[in-house]
């Protein structure tokens, strides 16, 4: 149980254009999903929290007009990157969590790498 | 803010026991998790600490100590395939998200 998936799991694009990544809890309904971006030999950086049906939550220092989030429903969260650039190559991985805010719910997909060219 | 240092490299031998520390410095503390993450892979919870004192699940082991701010990961009887990169993290945010460490790359040598 609680698996989590993300599509697709590398995409290269070119630069200025726009990149679609989407997650999706497969076993349970997540109520929340976590974006996080990882710099090569970096930790896990999280970018925003999204709960269904409302907006999302941007860590400092992101950019919501570029990194656009979209929790429609309690299966699936979709992250946009608008008019990626280089510098936003990177290994981008979601998670999601069923229940309330604890310990340990989270659930991590295996993640999507974007290149831009 | 948040702070979970790490050391960036540990390297051991294959059955060998390693221990991986990490430090936080949190404005409200909920408890300690570690994952582990293989190169390009997702991150996979290992253990939990909420409470001081060590928890074993099979040849991986956490402890924590909530007074000294420190929590470390050992592992026992190493395998090739322990080779990964570890992570502490704390819940932060009200216990909202996740905050994690610095990551420590563990080698594992024949």
């Amino acid at each position: 149980g609680a698996v989590v998936s993300q599509h697709p799991s590398w995409v290269i694009c070119k630069s200025g254009t726009s990149v679609k990544i989407e997650c999706r809890s497969l076993d349970f309904q997540a109520t929340t999903m976590f974006w996080y971006r990882q710099f090569p030999k970096q930790s896990l950086m999280l970018m925003a929290t999204s709960n269904e049906g409302s907006k999302a939550t941007y860590e400092q220092g992101v950019e919501k007009d570029k990194f656009l989030i979209n929790h429609a429903s309690l299966t699936l969260s979709t992250l946009t990157v608008t008019s990626a650039h280089p510098e936003d190559s990177s290994f981008y991985i979601c998670s999601a969590r069923e229940g309330l805010a604890g310990k340990n719910e989270q659930y991590f997909g295996p993640g999507t790498r974007l290149t831009v060219t | 803010g948040q702070s979970l240092e790490q050391p960036s490299e540990v390297t051991a031998v294959e059955g060998a026991i390693v221990q991986i520390n990490c430090t936080y410095q949190t404005s409200g503390f909920y408890g300690l998790s570690w994952y582990q993450q293989h190169d390009g892979g997702a991150p996979t919870f290992l253990s939990y600490n909420a409470l001081d004192g060590l928890e074993e699940t099979g040849r991986f082991s956490s402890f924590l100590s909530r007074s000294d701010s420190y929590g470390y990961l050992l592992l026992q009887e190493l395998q090739m395939k322990d080779s990964a990169s570890y992570f502490c993290a704390v819940p932060t945010g009200g216990g909202n998200k996740l905050t994690f460490g610095t990551g420590t790359q563990l080698k594992v040598e024949l």
